[in-house]
């Protein structure tokens, strides 16, 4: 069965340290990856897909993750944090046909941001 | 594009009583909608798969006489909680999928915060 680890439920850096939100899966087959951002009270925002293609991906406010096969990761990263970008971060998995419609969320990493 | 919205955003109800929470696409069609819950400082849960036309897809675990999900238009799912007690109390998510979407791809709503007393 597909499922998503996020070995750290909190990550603190400091303003304009570069940042990374761990992420590893299982999933068999070819993964089809996301991370979300969700603010309190809020319900989730899309920052980035891997599909297929280039490991590195770009996606909204700055965020990139990279995909790395033989380590089965997707971590999030970002070169220089913002104190707005203290939130929950979601990594998550689509699962394999025929539940390929099913999205399969980690626990989620809390960010938080030092001025 | 690709906008969901749910209603009400918070809710409030005395044990006992259903409450009805709505999820709309507002600028796409969806055959398929999705309903998460997430307790506090947890991940999100998948409840239930809502296809238009038919009946929903329950996962393991959640009472289909207690959650009755209707998704009667390519744009609107309804997610009942009947009977609500305090620990239904929770926030309840939605997401639609689009027919355009060429891997399925999910669209998040805001979020429906339900306190039930």
């Amino acid at each position: 069965a597909q499922s998503v680890a996020q070995p750290e439920d909190q990550v603190n850096v400091a303003e304009g340290n570069p940042l990374t939100v761990k992420c590893t899966y299982s999933v068999s087959g070819n993964p089809y990856l996301f991370w979300y951002v969700q603010y309190p009270n809020r319900g989730l925002q899309f920052l980035l897909k891997y599909i297929t293609g280039d490991n590195l991906v770009k996606g909204s406010y700055g965020f990139e993750a990279e995909f790395n096969k033989s380590q089965t990761s997707f971590h999030l990263k970002k070169p220089s944090a913002l104190v707005s970008d203290s939130a929950l971060y979601f990594c998550a998995v689509r699962g394999p046909f025929p539940r390929d419609d099913k999205i399969i969320f980690g626990k989620g990493t809390r960010l938080h941001i030092l001025p | 594009g690709a906008v969901v919205s749910q209603h009400p955003s918070r809710v409030i109800c005395k044990s006992g009583t259903s409450v009805k929470i709505e999820c709309r696409s507002l600028d796409f069609q969806a055959t398929t909608m999705f309903w998460y819950r997430q307790f506090p400082k947890q991940s999100l849960m998948l409840m239930a798969t809502s296809n238009e036309g038919s009946k929903a897809t329950y996962e393991q675990g959640v009472e289909k006489d207690k959650f009755l999900i209707n998704h009667a238009s390519l744009t609107l799912s309804t997610l009942t909680v009947t009977s609500a007690h305090p620990e239904d109390s929770s926030f309840y998510i939605c997401s639609a999928v689009s027919l355009k979407s060429s891997y399925n791809e999910q669209f998040f709503g805001p979020g429906t915060r339900l306190t039930v007393l």
